[in-house]
């Protein structure tokens, strides 16, 4: 069983502060890696994406892989009261099955 | 352009009623997927259509069927609704097979008494 881990929070930081989020994964073969954000009520959307060990920077989002340790994270720089929302992990199920698993997500909420 | 649409948006059903969820996406996309999601247990994959005319389970099956009708549309079918049902359900969609980036719908809120 493929498996994807974040901590569910919630997490909470001060607003202008930096946000990080973490996800671990269990299948090497894993390639593909997405982050998602979920508001309340509504339906996941795409924030990031990230395929290369490293970092890659989008705005105020960077995202960060560690394929040897299997580990993914999320920052959020200069965090607003509107980035308060649930944070979606999601990676691929390696091979050729088209499917991604998703992590149970992190709440963080950002206070004023 | 619309993206991913699903209907209804909400519905009440009784223990042993049917119905079927319907999902289209106007992407030209390849992939589409259902999803449920209750509260602590993140997104679980019901059913997904790697590409029209095939489809596969996943991984919490039992008590749906699905139908890819065509490219555009994957319906998703309770035939005896049960409590344990109730949930929202997510429809998604990707380019696929190697671009896994998926689009999701507005989410349908199913409550089953």
């Amino acid at each position: 069983q493929k498996e994807v881990e974040q901590n569910s929070g919630p997490l909470s930081v001060p607003e202008g502060a930096i946000a990080s989020l973490n996800c671990t994964y269990s299948d090497r073969v894993s390639q593909s890696f997405f982050w998602y954000r979920q508001y309340s009520g509504k339906s996941p959307e795409l924030i990031m994406s990230i395929y290369s060990n490293g970092d890659k920077e989008d705005g105020r989002f960077t995202a960060q892989l560690n394929k040897a340790s299997q580990y993914v994270s999320l920052l959020i720089r200069d965090s607003q009261p509107s980035d308060s929302a649930t944070y979606l992990c999601a990676v691929d199920s390696g091979g050729s099955n088209y499917k991604l698993t998703f992590g149970k997500g992190t709440l963080l909420t950002v206070n004023p | 352009n619309a993206g991913v649409t699903q209907t209804p948006k909400f519905q009440v059903l009784k223990t042993g009623q049917s119905m079927t969820l319907q999902c289209a996406q106007d992407m030209n996309h390849n992939s589409m997927y259902w999803y449920r999601q209750d509260p602590g247990m993140g997104l679980r994959l019901i059913y997904y259509s790697a590409s029209e005319g095939t489809t596969d389970k996943g991984e919490v099956p039992n008590g749906y069927n699905v139908s890819r009708l065509n490219k555009r549309e994957f319906s998703l079918r309770l035939e005896s609704a049960a409590p344990s049902q109730t949930s929202v359900y997510f429809c998604a969609s990707s380019e696929g097979p190697t671009a896994l980036r998926q689009y999701f719908g507005p989410g349908t809120r199913l409550t089953v008494t």
